[in-house]
C-alpha cells in the first residue's frame, strides 16, 4: 500500500483564519479524497480531489469553504477557510490506486479552532 | 442507499478476553466490498481487512478473525485474547464495486483494561 503523509499533524487556530493541509503520497495514485471526522463522530467525505481539474464536492460542502488543489498524482491540499470552532475536527486524506477498491488513509490532521 | 450499522457504541473488556464487534450492512449492489479500519487514539485510520461480497470465507489473521454472513448481512470482527494495544475505535465500512463512496458505520470504541 502507498505511504501517505499529512502536514501539519495538528494545529490550533483562531476563528476567522484559514489553514491549508497537505497530503503527500509516495507513489502515483488514481484517486485522492478528503474526509472530515468531527469529535466522537464517524468519517464524512468532503470531496474527491481531481488531478488537473476542480474537486468534486459532496452535499453540504462547498468550494469557498474547502478549496482543494491536486496539481499532480501524488499531492493534494485542502484549505479550511474562515474557520469557526465548528470546524474543529480531524481531517484525513485517503487514496485509492487503480485495480483496488481499498482506500488507504493518511495519519490525519487534528485541527482545533478557538 | 447504503447503510452500515455498528450497534455497539462502546465495549470494555479485560485483557485476554475475547471480544466481537458487530457490523450489519444494507446495500442494493450485488457486488460490494466490506472493510474494517482501526483508529487508535493517535487518530490515524489503519486498514485491517477487505472482503468481497462473493467471497464468504471467513478469515483469520493472528488474533483477528472476521465472520462474513451474506444471509444476515453481517461482517463481524473478533479479537481473541485482547491486548491493551487493541484499544481503539473500530470502523466497519462498505462500498459498491466500481464506486469510490465509502459508507462508514459510527464506530465501536473498544477499551481493553489491563
Amino acid at each position: 500500500s502507498a505511504v501517505i503523509s499529512q502536514k501539519p499533524s495538528r494545529d490550533i487556530c483562531q476563528r476567522g483564519t484559514s489553514l491549508t493541509i497537505q497530503c503527500q503520497v509516495d507513489s502515483q495514485v488514481t484517486m485522492m479524497f478528503w474526509y472530515r471526522q468531527q469529535p466522537g463522530q464517524s468519517l464524512t467525505l468532503i470531496a474527491t480531489a481531481n488531478q488537473g481539474s476542480e474537486a468534486t464536492y459532496e452535499s453540504g460542502f462547498v468550494i469557498d469553504k474547502f478549496p482543494i488543489s491536486r496539481p499532480n498524482l501524488t499531492f493534494s491540499t485542502l484549505t479550511v477557510s474562515n474557520m469557526s470552532p465548528e470546524d474543529s475536527s480531524i481531517y484525513l486524506c485517503s487514496v485509492k490506486t487503480s485495480g483496488t477498491d481499498t482506500q488507504y488513509f493518511g495519519p490525519g490532521t487534528r485541527l482545533t479552532v478557538l | 442507499a447504503q447503510k452500515v450499522t455498528q450497534a455497539q457504541t462502546e465495549i470494555s473488556v479485560v485483557e485476554k478476553e475475547d471480544v466481537t464487534l458487530d457490523c450489519v450492512y444494507e446495500t442494493r449492489d450485488t457486488t460490494y466490498y466490506l472493510f474494517w479500519y482501526k483508529q487508535p487514539p493517535s487518530g490515524e485510520l489503519v486498514f485491517l481487512i477487505r472482503r468481497n461480497s462473493f467471497d464468504e470465507q471467513n478469515e483469520i489473521s493472528g488474533r483477528y478473525s472476521w465472520n462474513f454472513q451474506k444471509s444476515t448481512s453481517s461482517f463481524n470482527f473478533t479479537i481473541t485474547a485482547s491486548q491493551v494495544v487493541d484499544s481503539a475505535v473500530y470502523f466497519c465500512a462498505l462500498t459498491g464495486a466500481g464506486s469510490y463512496q465509502l459508507t462508514f458505520g459510527k464506530g465501536t470504541k473498544l477499551s481493553v483494561i489491563p
